[in-house]
């Protein structure tokens, strides 16, 4: 299985509203990322967990609170999220071999297509 | 500062033809690894291939292949035999040390080429 799940894969909401984007791989992998990304432009790492830890937070804002329950989930909670917001979001795995991994590929979900008015 | 650059905003093809998508980088890092992705429509980032910087042959599989050119800091994709569900976006990502994060480095992307490919 060389999958990574993401639900859902589109969420409309409010600015007042709270959601929570999922991910889920079973690959085994010890690394789960999100990224944002806006129409026609690369991906914009947010977050990291390795490990179940978070490793890297790339200064997003804090209407934006991923959490990391196990080795194979990885959520994003949104709250009073901005129209500014919409875009992509892309949930990834690696495995996360804790050495000079230059060569880990990034396993890609499809992404949800967020949209907030 | 680690910096990857796709000069070709779109590319076209005919169906069957041989295509080559730019790539440039800059990293002052002696191993590195680079890798394309495809993103279609559809959204999801499918991995496409990888080069480590110390691989003496150019990295291939299937229909793609990867022409590097250390010195020139050069990783161009090569699609073979276009076929009309290569119209996607691509990526071309590096990985080095220096550039933080798990994993020995953090994955820098260009910013795209859209191909089409023509019947």
């Amino acid at each position: 299985d060389t999958e990574v799940t993401q639900t859902p894969k589109h969420l409309v909401m409010g600015m007042t509203n709270k959601k929570s984007l999922k991910c889920e791989q079973h690959m085994g992998h010890r690394a789960m990322y999100w990224y944002k990304q806006k129409a026609k432009k690369p991906p914009e790492l947010m977050f990291v967990y390795s490990y179940e830890k978070l490793s890297i937070n790339e200064s997003v804002p804090s209407r934006f609170s991923p959490e990391c329950p196990n080795s194979s989930l990885l959520n994003l909670h949104l709250h009073a999220l901005q129209p500014e917001d919409s875009a992509l979001y892309l949930c990834a795995s690696s495995q996360d071999s804790r050495g000079p991994a230059t060569n880990e590929k990034l396993f890609f979900g499809s992404g949800t297509q967020l949209s907030v008015l | 500062a680690q910096k990857i650059t796709q000069t070709q905003p779109g590319m076209f093809v005919q169906e069957k033809e041989a295509v080559t998508l730019d790539c440039t980088y800059d990293t002052s890092d002696q191993s590195y690894g680079l890798f394309w992705y495809k993103q279609p429509s559809s959204g999801e980032m499918i991995f496409l291939i990888y080069q480590g910087s110390y691989d003496e042959q150019n990295a291939t599989e299937g229909r793609y292949s990867l022409n590097f050119q250390k010195a020139r800091k050069s990783a161009n994709l090569v699609i073979s035999a276009s076929q009309l569900g290569d119209s996607a976006m691509y990526f071309c990502a590096m990985k080095s040390p220096n550039a933080g994060g798990t994993s020995y480095g953090k994955l820098t992307f260009g910013q795209g080429t859209i191909l089409t490919v023509h019947p």
